[in-house]
């Protein structure tokens, strides 16, 4: 059955510091991946999304994520943390072309961000 | 209004009560949805309407009664609820269901069941 693992529930850095954030799938073929930010009281918001190409995707807010076939991840990151950051993170993926799109989501990872 | 939006943001109701969430789009999407995210549990799908017809009912149980009566417009019914039903009920959108269409999340109705 196709699952998203995201390992780290909490991660906690210092603002400036550089961020990545885990994200391993299982999956019968290489699926649609999607980082979501969910912010205190809000919806989620899309960050980022790969579909197929250049496997490093660029996203907004200055993150960016990798997609490793051989690793089946999608690790998420960005270079200098700001305070604002803090928020849960959610990777999930979608079912390759033909499919319909429902999504499969982890579990989040909540960040903290220390002054 | 701009995006999707949820009212009410925050609901408490008793186990006997009836009351009804609702979800607007102002995106000209044709799909709308209904998750469900329970504290510590991954965010689980419940409904999905496209140009208001149902194609997915995630095993929700029938005491959520959902509704699309039109491709801007999703309600959630609920009767009869249980205690462990308290979640963050969200609503998202997106244009068509392939599996690469994005999809836009209004900011959720907080309920509690007592």
């Amino acid at each position: 059955a196709q699952s998203v693992t995201q390992p780290d529930i909490h991660i906690t850095v210092s603002e400036g510091a550089s961020l990545e954030l885990r994200c391993n799938y299982s999956y019968g073929a290489t699926p649609y991946l999607f980082w979501y930010v969910q912010s205190p009281g809000q919806g989620l918001q899309l960050l980022l999304k790969y579909f197929s190409g250049d496997t490093l995707v660029q996203g907004i807010k200055g993150f960016e994520a990798e997609f490793k076939r051989s690793q089946s991840s999608f690790n998420l990151r960005k270079p200098s943390v700001h305070w604002s950051d803090a928020a849960e993170y959610f990777c999930a993926v979608g079912p390759v072309s033909g499919g319909y799109n429902k999504l499969i989501f982890g579990a989040g990872t909540r960040l903290a961000v220390h002054p | 209004e701009t995006g999707v939006t949820q009212t009410p943001r925050h609901l408490v109701m008793g186990m006997t009560n009836k009351k009804s969430l609702k979800c607007e789009q102002h995106l000209g999407h044709n799909a709308m949805y209904w998750y469900k995210q329970s504290a510590k549990k991954p965010l689980e799908l419940m409904f999905v309407y496209n140009f208001k017809e149902q194609t997915e009912n995630n095993s929700v149980p029938s005491r959520f009664s959902p509704e699309c009566p039109n491709s801007s417009h999703l309600f959630l019914h609920l009767h009869t609820l249980q205690p462990e039903d308290s979640a963050l009920y969200l609503c998202a959108s997106s244009q068509g269901i392939q599996g690469m269409a994005e999809q836009f999340f209004g900011p959720g109705t907080r309920l509690t069941v007592l």
